[in-house]
């Protein structure tokens, strides 16, 4: 089984701190994702990574960035941390080059911006 | 882009009976759609793929439909259960190859 674990469940940050977020995989996939998910708008892409050092921008990527310097594991950097920030963040891992593949998702970190 | 529109509203059905969800998409045909799962404080969990050219799929009680003149989507759950209660999420292909754009999401709860 696919396994994709993240950082934290929850966490609480006050604004203006520089965040990281940790996803890491054991199934050797390529592609790796972040989302955001808020009531009433769904998952939206950030970033994702299809290769170890690359990443392409999603939907919302301003005031996010990140890192892929292994190929199991994902980072997404809020670089000073907002309140609209505030979110669940979910982090996925695809494989293949093609987009037939279901994403497998990681548990979700609960964050709070106060 | 793609957009993907799933009624926000929550579907509330009686245990037994079969829960239809719906998922409209707006631009281009997509070459497929996916469905998931996703339970309270959970990621999401795949459960269905259909083709553009595939009419009907079916997985033990799920059964998805693809009407490319309409643009839509439906998901049925025959004899719901309890346990079918959940956000079930419509995905489509996105920006790029290794994309997926995602619906808001249907909340279906069962009772029993």
């Amino acid at each position: 089984d696919v396994k994709v674990t993240q950082s934290s469940r929850y966490l609480v940050k006050r604004t203006g701190e520089k965040v990281f977020l940790e996803c890491v995989q054991d199934m050797d996939h390529e592609n790796m994702f972040w989302y955001r998910q808020d009531p009433g708008l769904g998952l939206r892409l950030i970033y994702f990574s299809y290769d170890v050092k690359m990443k392409e921008k999603g939907d919302i990527p301003e005031g996010y960035s990140v890192s892929r310097e292994k190929k199991e594991r994902f980072s997404l950097i809020l670089e000073s941390a907002s309140t609209n920030q505030t979110s669940m963040y979910l982090c996925a891992t695809c494989h293949g080059a093609g987009n037939y593949n279901e994403q497998f998702f990681g548990p979700g970190t609960r964050l709070t911006v106060l | 882009s793609q957009k993907i529109e799933q009624n926000s509203e929550a579907l509330n059905i009686q245990e037994g009976k079969t829960a239809t969800l719906t998922c409209n998409y707006t631009n281009y045909s997509p070459a497929y759609l996916q469905w998931y799962r996703q339970d309270p404080g959970r990621g999401p969990v795949f459960l269905l793929l259909i083709r553009e050219n595939e009419k009907e799929k079916r997985k033990e009680r799920l059964k998805v439909t693809f009407d490319t003149t309409l643009k839509q989507s439906l998901f049925h759950i025959t004899a719901s259960q309890p346990a079918d209660s959940a956000t079930y999420l419509c995905a489509s292909p996105g920006r790029s190859a290794r994309q997926l754009t995602f619906g808001s999401g249907t909340q279906l709860t069962v009772l029993p």
